[in-house]
């Protein structure tokens, strides 16, 4: 069965430094992997997605996440972190082969970003 | 083009009471998916519908019932309010792969 690993319930950092959070997969079949961006009292945005071509993903707002299939990881990165970027970010992977999967939802990073 | 609306934004039931959480998408997708969202839980599916008079369990459906008579709308129903469903629910679309959802209902069981 297919499942997410988020490490790290809370992230904080300093506005401009690096953003790193972490998910990590585990599949039957080969993943498609999504991050999404939850802010405050809103429903979730789709930040990137990875669907088995490049494995380096860009998104939106200067997100980017690698998929590496030996460390069945898929982590998401800024290099400079913005004061609008405080939210709450869900890693997901589909439940079977293909675009025609229900979403397994880690538990969710809620990240902070001090002044 | 509205994608996913949600209603209501807010509401609070007594112990035993019923309600219908209305969800409509206008991006003509097939798949539409019910969550709920409890505080450090993530997001647990409880049905989902891959097209209208089509619909599953996810893995939370104990206490609702959904329906799925037109592509648009897909209704989540309580039919014996308990506390134990006090959570936001979001409904979600998605024409396969990535999924949109709505704001979300928080919903109060007291």
């Amino acid at each position: 069965a297919q499942s997410v690993t988020q490490l790290g319930s809370h992230v904080s950092v300093s506005e401009g430094a690096l953003v790193l959070l972490r998910c990590n997969y585990s599949s039957s079949v080969p993943p498609y992997l999504f991050w999404y961006v939850q802010y405050p009292n809103q429903g979730l945005q789709l930040l990137l997605k990875y669907t088995s071509a490049a494995t380096l993903v860009k998104g939106i707002n200067g997100f980017e996440a690698e998929f590496k299939k030996s460390e069945t990881s898929f982590h998401l990165t800024k290099p400079s972190a913005h004061m609008s970027d405080a939210a709450e970010y869900f890693c997901a992977v589909s439940d079977r082969e293909g675009s025609q999967g229900n979403l397994i939802f880690g538990k969710g990073t809620k990240l902070s970003v001090k002044p | 083009n509205a994608g996913v609306t949600q209603t209501p934004k807010f509401r609070i039931l007594k112990i035993g009471q019923s309600m219908t959480l209305q969800c409509t998408q206008d991006m003509n997708h097939n798949y539409m998916y019910w969550y709920r969202q409890d505080p450090g839980m993530g997001l647990k599916l409880i049905y989902y519908s891959v097209g209208a008079g089509i619909t599953d369990k996810g893995e939370v459906p104990n206490g609702y019932n959904v329906s799925r008579s037109t592509t648009e709308d897909f209704p989540l129903r309580l039919e014996l309010a308990a506390p134990s469903q006090t959570s936001v629910y979001f409904c979600a679309s998605s024409s396969g792969g990535e999924q949109y959802f709505g704001p979300g209902t928080r919903l109060t069981v007291t």
